[in-house]
């Protein structure tokens, strides 16, 4: 199994600003994937990312908006840029094992 | 991916065996069956997982018929603390876990 830390776990930010997303895996993973998930709705896929590449964005998602960092096999970073209100939501991390994937907890993000 | 179909809600009581079925008709042949189950505030948490016909552990089964168009799972004996979502989700695990999450079934047990 695998325990995974995001920081911050909420947080309230002026539009405009940029706010990066911490995920901490306490294990090497090949695979992290970040999420976004909006209130009442499921979650929606954003990237995935891998060590030592880019990060592979779905439709709709654009590096220039939610860049994504993975230095290392146990960490990784997400920053939602230019943030506007309709950025407002729940970000989560996640990494596979060969039969399950583990979620952190969110960071629940509002934009005013 | 192949696309899953869920209940969007279910009531339940609490003692009561509650079943939701998940139909997945474009289901591949290297496709495994998993289910999460999400709390409000938190993370989506592993269930059970299968291929074919059924699986057990501690928390519920996981009916799959030959044909793995559908699956059930089943969780037993229900209680306030298993009020929760839960996901259906579909995929070939050699491609890593970055699933397509459908709406998910929101399960509400009533005492």
């Amino acid at each position: 199994s695998a325990v995974i830390s995001q920081k911050p776990s909420r947080d309230i930010c002026q539009r405009g600003t940029s706010l990066t997303i911490q995920c901490q895996v306490d294990s090497q993973v090949t695979m992290m994937f970040w999420y976004r998930q909006q209130p009442g709705q499921s979650l929606t896929l954003i990237a995935t990312a891998n060590q030592g590449s880019e990060a592979t964005y779905e439709s709709g998602f654009v590096i220039d908006k939610f860049p994504i960092s993975r230095p290392n096999l146990t960490f990784s970073t997400l920053t939602v840029s230019n943030m506007s209100p309709e950025d407002s939501s729940i970000y989560l991390c996640s990494t596979g094992g060969n039969t399950e994937a583990f979620f952190g907890q969110g960071t629940r993000l509002t934009v005013v | 991916l192949a696309k899953t179909t869920q209940p969007i809600s279910m009531d339940s009581y609490e003692g009561q065996e509650v079943n939701i079925t998940c139909s997945h008709n474009n289901i591949a042949t290297n496709d495994y069956i998993t289910w999460y189950q999400q709390f409000p505030s938190q993370g989506p948490r592993f269930i059970i997982q299968g291929y074919k016909t059924k699986v057990t552990n501690e928390v519920a089964s996981l009916f799959i018929p030959a044909d793995r168009k559908s699956s059930t799972l089943s969780l037993p004996r229900v209680s306030l603390s298993d009020t929760a979502v839960y996901y259906c989700l579909v995929g070939d695990l050699n491609y890593g876990q970055n699933f397509v999450f459908g709406p998910g079934t929101r399960l509400s047990v009533l005492p």
